[in-house]
């Protein structure tokens, strides 16, 4: 059973424009959520994330929403550029203990973004 | 970046062998993880550790089995590696940055013939 989705296995988005990348999950016990970015050969890196209190967070050109009542959340990326072209996986996590928490991944969206 | 080091990087490797793949951190975090990742399953827990001597199951640990006895290490062991194992490895470390960022390393390729 897949407590994380992301439904889209590919996206492609003009450079300069806005990329949106969408993810759902089931488990009302997430309390915090994350986005990682991967690139080939390399592993995850931490990108974004958000707590359940909140229901948007902002960095620079990345932006998380969260819609609890929907439990869905979506990474906006503002202007999009050439290294944004990556995999992009969600993360939720269930935990309030501090540091030990287990995430629980989607399956992940290829962002491809053409100069 | 979070000092995340994962030996060997690269395997080729035949059924029923044993296989042990190493994580080292110099974060002196106390939380570590091991993760496969496999097309259209996204990244998946395998075991994680709490301290050391201290480890527990995810959610694919079946067939594998992890020890750490320092802080910096953490091994995963594949007892008798099956084709089905043939995937990328990532190794992951949490517990000082305040939320629940992990860091990962740079994976290994295991290929099981």
């Amino acid at each position: 059973d897949q407590q994380v989705k992301q439904n889209s296995p590919s996206l492609s988005v003009q450079e300069g424009r806005i990329s949106i990348l969408n993810c759902d999950y089931t488990n009302s016990m997430f309390d915090y959520f994350l986005w990682y970015k991967k690139y080939p050969a390399e592993g995850p890196t931490f990108l974004i994330s958000i707590s359940s209190i909140k229901d948007k967070n902002e960095d620079g050109r990345f932006t998380v929403f969260l819609n609890k009542s929907a439990k869905h959340l979506s990474l906006h990326i503002v202007p999009s550029q050439p290294g944004d072209s990556a995999v992009y996986f969600c993360a939720a996590s269930a935990g309030s203990n501090f540091g030990n928490e287990k995430l629980t991944f989607g399956t992940g969206t290829r962002l491809t973004i053409i100069p | 970046d979070a000092g995340i080091t994962q030996s060997p990087r690269h395997k080729v490797t035949e059924t029923g062998t044993p296989v042990t793949l190493r994580c080292h951190q110099t974060e002196n975090h106390r939380y570590m993880y091991w993760y496969r990742q496999d097309p259209g399953h996204g990244l998946r827990l395998i075991h994680y550790s709490y301290g050391v001597k201290d480890t527990d199951k995810g959610e694919v640990s079946d067939g594998y089995s992890v020890s750490r006895s320092k802080t910096e290490d953490f091994l995963l062991t594949l007892e008798s590696a099956t084709s089905s194992q043939t995937s990328v490895y990532f190794c992951a470390i949490s517990g000082s940055s305040g939320g629940y960022e992990q860091y990962f390393g740079p994976g290994t390729r295991l290929t099981v013939t």
